[in-house]
């Protein structure tokens, strides 16, 4: 079974800033197999990125996938009052599993 | 576009039964497999299973077998999650998923189920 494990588990940014946040796998992942997703209080999780790099729809181009192997990375440039949030990356694995991370929490510095 | 409408919130007390509705709108929802997570108070997303939409084969990831149990009515483009002999710590938000974007999944609004005496 894949575990995720991303960091930092809290990052504090002001408005106008870049956020990298980053999610490691305990072994190598298609980039395919990877999505990210944002979840604010109270809502439903809401897709972000599908296959690694790709942007689900109205999704802005200042928020970016990356990565491959083990190491993976979601990319917010110019940080929005909106944007802060919770931050899950998620594998789609064989067999049919689905694992997420632990989340990683943007919070307003 | 992509609905998914799911059942209002419920309280029971342990060992009752509950079953969550999940009702898909706005894509072929024999082509897409429904999966279940779960989010107790507080915690990150828990993927529970899924279910083939198509054959109503379901696989239930580990600790979620037993008890809980995915069913559909495809004539309804409805998915069922019951959760049977309820447990205080089965209290938590229940979301239904379908994975309509390679890796990437949709999600309904979630159901909260709040098991207490």
């Amino acid at each position: 079974e894949i575990v995720l494990t991303q960091s930092p588990d809290t990052l504090s940014l002001s408005p106008g800033d870049s956020a990298t946040l980053s999610c490691r796998a305990s072994q190598s992942v298609g980039f395919t197999y990877l999505a990210w997703y944002q979840q604010k209080r109270g809502q439903a999780p809401r897709l972000l990125i599908y296959g690694g790099v790709s942007r689900a729809a109205g999704i802005p181009d200042r928020v970016r996938g990356g990565g491959s192997g083990t190491d993976f990375t979601l990319t917010i440039d110019r940080l929005e009052p909106e944007d802060f949030a919770v931050y899950y990356c998620q594998v789609y694995g064989t067999s049919p599993s689905i694992t997420f991370g632990q989340g990683t929490r943007l919070e307003i510095k | 576009q992509v609905q998914l409408v799911q059942s209002g919130s419920e309280m029971k007390e342990p060992g009752a039964s509950v079953k969550i509705s999940c009702k898909a709108s706005g894509y072929s929802f024999r082509n897409y497999p429904m999966n279940w997570v779960r989010q107790a108070r507080g915690q990150g997303l828990e993927w529970m299973g899924r279910i083939k939409t198509n054959t109503g084969d379901a696989t239930y990831a580990p600790g979620f077998e037993g008890r809980f149990v995915f069913s559909l009515d495809t004539s309804v483009t409805t998915a069922y999650l019951e959760i049977r002999g309820l447990k205080t710590e089965d209290t938590a938000v229940y979301f239904c998923a379908p994975r309509l974007h390679g890796s990437g999944m949709d999600w309904g609004q979630g159901t909260l189920v709040t098991v207490s005496s």
